[in-house]
């Protein structure tokens, strides 16, 4: 079963902050957050990674609570092609597996 | 372009056919996987390779046969498959390191089965 929760779907304006959110309250310490998107019938993309720092990249900002329990994938700026799944996945170091659930779907409204 | 490849991009088989999907990565990575996307159901891990060993193998039919000839291909022999086996199946690599495990995805073989 996945270790994360994520509601089923959000929609957001062009031009405004899409912000998603994920539960793990199961996290253990050697569990880092991994947030990626599958846009329709593509391969899913890589977008963060944390631990237990809030992160940036180019592409979008993950802030993780302080007791590692829940975290909120930011896309600043959104645009129509961020309208995708997103997923949240827990991922134990020095493993290989990863388990998705059945992410949000994440609609960006022109 | 994420530099893995997929081939073929669709294939549409019957039960009683045997084919091959087959995976190349560009990266350089060590470690690959094959994942199945059925319709509306979150991705399944079906096998994992690391520097061509098998690591993970999450309760696959033995319907689907995984092969890693190196460490750049990957290989899934199907044969007898079910109408059921229909789905996307997405392959991916990575290069683990502690806790960082960037996966990168090809675009998959949507297959269909009669």
């Amino acid at each position: 079963d996945a270790k994360t929760t994520q509601p089923p779907s959000m929609d957001c304006a062009e031009g405004r902050a899409a912000n998603l959110p994920c539960n793990h309250s199961t996290i253990s310490g050697n569990e880092y957050v991994y947030w990626y998107r599958q846009i329709h019938s593509q391969g899913p993309q890589y977008i963060i990674h944390g631990l237990k720092n809030n992160e940036t990249n180019e592409m979008a900002s993950l802030i993780i609570t302080e007791d590692r329990k829940s975290s909120t994938l930011i896309l600043p700026h959104a645009t129509l092609r961020d309208t995708a799944v997103y997923y949240c996945i827990v991922f134990t170091s020095g493993t290989y597996k990863y388990i998705f659930g059945t992410g949000t779907r994440l609609k960006v409204l022109a | 372009e994420t530099g893995v490849t997929q081939t073929p991009r669709h294939l549409v088989m019957g039960m009683t056919n045997k084919k091959s999907l087959k995976c190349e990565q560009h990266l350089g990575h060590n470690a690959m996987y094959w994942y199945k996307q059925s319709a509306k159901k979150p991705l399944e891990l079906m096998f994992v390779y690391s520097l061509e060993e098998r690591v993970e193998n999450n309760s696959v039919p033995s319907r689907f046969s995984p092969e890693c000839p190196n460490s750049s291909h990957l290989f899934l022999h199907l044969h007898t498959l079910q109408p059921e086996d229909s789905a996307l199946y997405l392959c991916a690599s990575s290069q683990p390191s502690g806790g960082l495990n960037e996966q990168f995805f090809g675009p998959g073989t949507r297959l269909t089965v009669l």
